[in-house]
């Protein structure tokens, strides 16, 4: 079974600066898809950034960015000019991409780490 | 587009009572589950649905069945409410080949 570890359970970081988010996974596949979500306090879970195993450049979405190290499961976030609504718990998640496999459909989350962003 | 929709919002039981904790989603999505979030644990898989018809378990599916007789809609029922049940309740959609979920705002359950 695939497992998700967000080593970090707060971070905090001050207005316009950067912070960088940890997340490693294990599994066994080869074929697979990561995600960072974020939950702000209203509870409502947004997809920030996405990506596809065997696409080697990172994803980036704006201020968004993640390093995607494949052969060390790692997949991290990066919050470049940090804004006070960054402020949420954010979740990295996995799925499979194998049709065949029994984890098909499912996604796995980690535990969640929560962001505090300071004026 | 509504996008996922659940209901209620919030809901009090008491042990034993039964309820069935609604979704729906008018994307065509193929793929919808059924996560609970608790404090340090992320979200946990309780159901999913690869279409209609077809429904599996996921991590944490005892005390809780589903069914999927349309492609909209995936009910969540908790057949004997246990104070454990007690959490934030959520639904979401994917398609392939994207795979991001679309989530639905959560239910609030508390058990007494």
């Amino acid at each position: 079974a695939q497992t998700v570890t967000q080593s970090q359970p707060e971070m905090s970081v001050q207005e316009a600066e950067t912070v960088t988010l940890s997340c490693t996974y294990d599994t066994s596949e080869s074929d697979y898809y990561l995600f960072w979500y974020k939950q702000p306090p209203s509870r409502q879970m947004i997809l920030v950034i996405r990506q596809e195993a065997y696409k080697q450049q990172n994803a980036t979405e704006n201020r968004f960015s993640v390093n995607f190290q494949k052969a060390a499961k790692s997949f991290s976030l990066k919050i470049s000019d940090s804004q006070l609504g960054d402020a949420a718990m954010y979740f990295c998640a996995y799925r499979s991409g194998d049709a065949g496999g029994t984890s098909y459909g499912k996604l796995t989350f980690g535990q969640g780490t929560i962001l505090t962003v300071h004026p | 587009n509504a996008g996922v929709t659940q209901t209620p919002k919030f809901q009090v039981l008491k042990t034993g009572q039964s309820m069935t904790l609604q979704c729906a989603q008018d994307m065509n999505h193929e793929y919808m589950s059924w996560y609970r979030q608790d404090p340090g644990m992320g979200l946990r898989l309780i159901h999913y649905s690869v279409g209609a018809g077809i429904t599996d378990q996921g991590e944490v599916p005892n005390g809780y069945n589903v069914s999927r007789s349309t492609t909209e809609d995936f009910p969540l029922r908790l057949l004997s409410a246990a104070p454990s049940q007690t959490s934030v309740y959520f639904c979401a959609s994917s398609l392939y080949p994207r795979w991001e979920q679309y989530f639905g705002p959560g239910t609030r359950l508390t058990v007494t």
